[in-house]
């Protein structure tokens, strides 16, 4: 089983629709947990970190949920620019270990 | 502000053959790390270094070495090239640790025949 595991996708929503990604850690003893954005041959750039009491930023919002070991994005009023690869990363003293990403492409 | 730099972007070199990809940062950064990125693989730890001095296997070191002798850089050697290390290598800093969000770099992307 992988540390990390997501849904590789690819989703197809249209523009403004709201998609949801989830994420499954196995490392209990993992500390901090971030989602990144990589779009095509480009470098992954952070999106957000993610924090046990949720946080949110404009159209995202990140969720954590410890107890299943879980991490979700949301996005919300999606926007052809959001087209990308979402890595989910979670780190463990010092190592990062990225789930293999979830594609999402958004169609006029 | 150049953050982190990577050179070559593109290399293509011939199995058993040996090279170096260079990595360098300007932002003072402790942290280094490698990554490569596969298919369907997502990014997987080579090695990362805390401080200049100090490194570390990643969850696929083999084939690969590292140095740090200053803060600024990390390169990373392929001893002998096969063509399992076609990737795209992906260096990243960050200021104390793997715990911090990472600067990547554009990468290199490598190609072994």
């Amino acid at each position: 089983r992988k540390e990390v595991e997501q849904d590789p996708g690819p989703f197809n929503v249209p523009e403004g629709a709201t998609v949801a990604f989830n994420c499954t850690y196995s490392n209990s003893a993992s500390q901090s947990f971030f989602w990144y954005r990589q779009d095509c041959r480009k470098e992954p750039k952070l999106l957000m970190s993610v924090y046990s009491s949720g946080n949110e930023d404009g159209r995202f919002t990140a969720q954590l949920n410890r107890a299943s070991q879980y991490i979700s994005l949301l996005i919300r009023d999606s926007k052809l620019s959001d087209s990308a690869t979402y890595l989910c990363v979670c780190t463990s003293y010092g190592k990062l270990t990225f789930g293999q990403g979830t594609i999402l492409t958004v169609h006029p | 502000n150049a953050g982190v730099t990577q050179t070559p972007k593109f290399q293509v070199l011939k199995t058993g053959q040996s090279m170096t990809l260079q990595c360098a940062q300007d932002m003072n950064h402790e942290y280094m790390s490698w990554y490569r990125q596969d298919p369907g693989m997502g990014l997987r730890l080579i090695h990362y270094s805390v401080g200049a001095g100090i490194t570390d296997q990643g969850e696929v070191p083999n084939g690969y070495n590292v140095s740090r002798s200053t803060t600024e850089d990390f390169p990373l050697r392929l001893l002998s090239a096969a063509p399992s290390q076609t990737s795209v290598y992906f260096c990243a800093s960050s200021p104390i640790g793997g715990d911090q969000p990472q600067h990547f770099g554009d990468g290199t992307r490598l190609s072994i025949l």
